[in-house]
């Protein structure tokens, strides 16, 4: 059984650019949360897609968008870059079950110049 | 207003002692309570959660952690620390209204154990 994957591990874009992260979800794990880290402080929740449907969001701009494809595999999208955007992006899987236990990633670290 | 607080931003602990780590919440709903610890260049891994029943919850690690409502804390303890215990540690909670599991998290503590 597999964990998470991301990839890139790290990424690094100038102001204005566009960005696409990936993650692989956990075998059997059919939800995919996405959180941003920035440095110092605790991850934040962007989105959650289930079924290939956003699910929830955070408090994010329209400019973070997702994708999740059938496989449970998903994208996160970020246009026009900002330097703010200069964080860790954690991808979480887990059952549909709300209650159970996130399985994390171990990050894309992307570095807005 | 939903929050976690994390009041301690850095520990320091000598190998052997015990650590304890703060967590207040403040949260409208129920709330569903958890732990995670983060090395450098690694992910999340959960130590331990609480949802209902026994306050005082078991986890990986020879962690554990105690539950209290009426000071809407969680607070995670070890009796003696390794040094393998160096790391971040994040308090997350998560409301049982919220039917795909939105985690909100603390700032963090940064966990240092000396020799």
């Amino acid at each position: 059984e597999t964990g998470v994957t991301q990839s890139p591990t790290h990424l690094i874009k100038t102001r204005g650019q566009q960005v696409t992260l990936r993650c692989s979800s956990q075998s059997g794990h059919n939800t995919v949360s996405w959180y941003q880290q920035a440095l110092g402080q605790g991850p934040q929740f962007i989105f959650q897609y289930y079924r290939e449907e956003e699910n929830g969001r955070g408090n994010f701009p329209p400019r973070f968008s997702g994708l999740q494809f059938p496989n449970y595999s998903s994208e996160l999208n970020v246009n026009a870059l900002e330097l703010d955007d200069s964080a860790l992006y954690l991808c979480a899987s887990s059952l549909t079950d709300g209650l159970s236990e996130q399985f994390f990633g171990p990050g894309t670290r992307l570095t807005v110049l | 207003a939903q929050s976690v607080t994390q009041p301690d931003i850095h520990i320091t602990v000598s190998e052997g002692a015990s650590l304890e780590l703060r967590c207040n919440y403040s949260y409208g709903a129920t709330p569903y309570l958890f732990w995670y610890v983060q090395s450098p260049g690694q992910g999340l891994q959960l130590l331990l959660k609480y949802f209902s029943g026994d306050t005082l919850v078991q986890g990986i690690k020879g962690f554990e952690a105690e539950f209290k409502r009426s000071q809407s804390s969680f607070n995670l303890r070890k009796p003696s620390v390794h040094w393998s215990d160096a790391a971040e540690y994040f308090c997350a909670v998560g409301a049982a209204t919220d039917s795909w599991g939105k985690l909100q998290f603390g700032a963090g503590t940064q966990v240092v154990v000396t020799p």
